[in-house]
């Protein structure tokens, strides 16, 4: 059972435009929801995350928009660049008897074209 | 460096042939775990480990094990590995706040 779906699984953007990826999740008793971003080669790594006590955050030219009501939130890159083709994982966080668990989307390979 | 080691990077294994996957983290997290990264599929949990001695399964347990003797490692082990385990592999380390994640193990079992 996947507790978080992600989409589209690939999105294809030009440089310079805006790249939103979604995610939905079903249970309520996540409480953390971090973004991560691989490249080719490489391990994820976090790149931004917000709780679910605030509607937006934003680190350079990436925002999280967070919809508590919906159970939905998505990435959102300003100005895309091609340094920024990877593969991004939302994911969904809550701590548990036995400490905290992660639980990601199916990810989203991100191309931007030049 | 804050890092976590895997090895090997890349494994080609004959089915039923017994293998490990090393970890190894330098910052002292409690927190350790085993994904395994398939297309389409995303990152799926296979263990956990809270602490020394302490682990639970993940999403994907089956045909795999774990351990965790000291703190800083966290082998997986495939005791009888089969096509259907063929897979890139990551250990990661850390907590609620954020994972650090190793480079990875691309197993091909056949």
């Amino acid at each position: 059972q996947q507790q978080v779906k992600q989409s589209p699984q690939s999105l294809i953007v030009q440089k310079g435009g805006i790249s939103i990826i979604n995610c939905a999740y079903e249970n309520t008793a996540f409480d953390y929801f971090p973004w991560y971003q691989q490249f080719p080669g490489k391990g994820p790594a976090l790149l931004i995350a917000i709780r679910p006590d605030v509607s937006e955050k934003k680190e350079g030219r990436f925002t999280i928009s967070f919809n508590k009501s919906a159970k939905q939130f998505s990435l959102h890159i300003m100005d895309s660049q091609p340094g920024d083709s990877a593969t991004y994982f939302c994911a969904a966080s809550m701590w548990e008897t036995s400490g905290s668990r992660l639980t990601f989307g199916e990810g989203t390979q991100l191309t931007v074209n030049p | 460096e804050a890092q976590v080691t895997q090895n090997p990077r890349y494994l080609i294994t004959v089915t039923g042939k017994k293998l490990t996957v090393t970890c190894s983290q330098n910052m002292n997290h409690e927190y350790m775990s085993w994904y395994r990264q398939d297309p389409g599929l995303g990152l799926r949990q296979i263990y956990y480990s809270m602490n020394v001695e302490v682990t639970d399964k993940g999403d994907v347990p089956e045909g795999y094990k774990v351990s965790r003797k000291e703190k800083r490692n966290f082998p997986l082990i495939l005791e009888s590995p089969s096509p259907n385990q063929t897979s890139l592999y990551f250990c990661a380390s850390g907590g609620y706040y954020g994972y650090t994640f190793g480079s990875g193990t691309r197993l091909t079992v056949v």
